[in-house]
């Protein structure tokens, strides 16, 4: 079965550094998201991307964040200047449409910011 | 806005006995529900879903969950657990319509005895 991978699985960097995850979603999916998860919380939507444009975002996602799908196959985040709030479970996930398909979610990058 | 609550951050069960994870949610639109499973080091796959055609819905592994709109609930249960089910359980909402993010709820973390 076709699945949403995630590299690396875990990224340690310094405050400051940029860093960039990347996803590969299943390759017939339209839309792409980015969720996080803090350690000991619940899992937060950052962002949506369809068509090559983000089509909802939330607060989190502030103008240090940004999404791209530079080839067609992969959809990477960036955090330009990373803090340590910023450290969590970060998930990929992809669906064919929007609404009722389900989304399916990678297996995620562990974010560790010293 | 839609909002999801998990009541029970943490439930124990004997293998073989019931499961019920009880989940409520709040949304301004009919809502798609979803519940997802999360298992160690894993990402979240998703069990099952509600999208409006059978408030009864099947999913894998023998859970199921039952749409209830005058109670706002959306409750995962198995009828007999088994040791495998040990996860955490991740009930989610999207709203429809052109909002596709998932909003989750903190997760209920199952735990299955001998």
């Amino acid at each position: 079965e076709p699945e949403v991978t995630q590299t690396p699985s875990h990224q340690v960097t310094q405050m400051g550094q940029e860093v960039i995850l990347r996803c590969v979603p299943i390759s017939n999916h339209l839309y792409f998201y980015w969720y996080r998860q803090i350690l000991g919380q619940k899992v937060e939507f950052l962002v949506s991307f369809y068509n090559n444009e983000i089509s909802e975002k939330s607060e989190i996602f502030d103008d240090q964040f940004s999404v791209e799908r530079p080839d067609g196959s992969n959809f990477t985040l960036k955090i330009r200047s990373t803090k340590l709030e910023d450290s969590a479970m970060y998930f990929c996930a992809s669906s064919r449409q929007g609404g009722n398909q389900p989304q399916h979610f990678g297996d995620g990058t562990r974010l560790s910011i010293l | 806005a839609q909002s999801v609550t998990q009541l029970g951050s943490h439930v124990s069960v004997s293998e073989g006995a019931l499961v019920l994870l009880r989940c409520n949610y709040s949304s301004s639109v009919p809502p798609y529900l979803f519940w997802y499973v999360q298992y160690p080091n894993q990402g979240l796959q998703l069990l099952l879903k509600y999208t409006s055609a059978a408030t009864l819905v099947k999913g894998i592994n023998g859970f199921e969950a039952e749409f209830k709109k005058s109670e706002t609930s959306f409750h995962l249960t198995k009828p007999s657990a088994h040791m495998s089910d040990a996860a955490e359980y991740f009930c989610a909402v999207s709203g429809g319509g052109s909002n596709y993010k998932l909003t989750f709820g903190k997760g209920t973390l199952l735990t299955v005895n001998p």
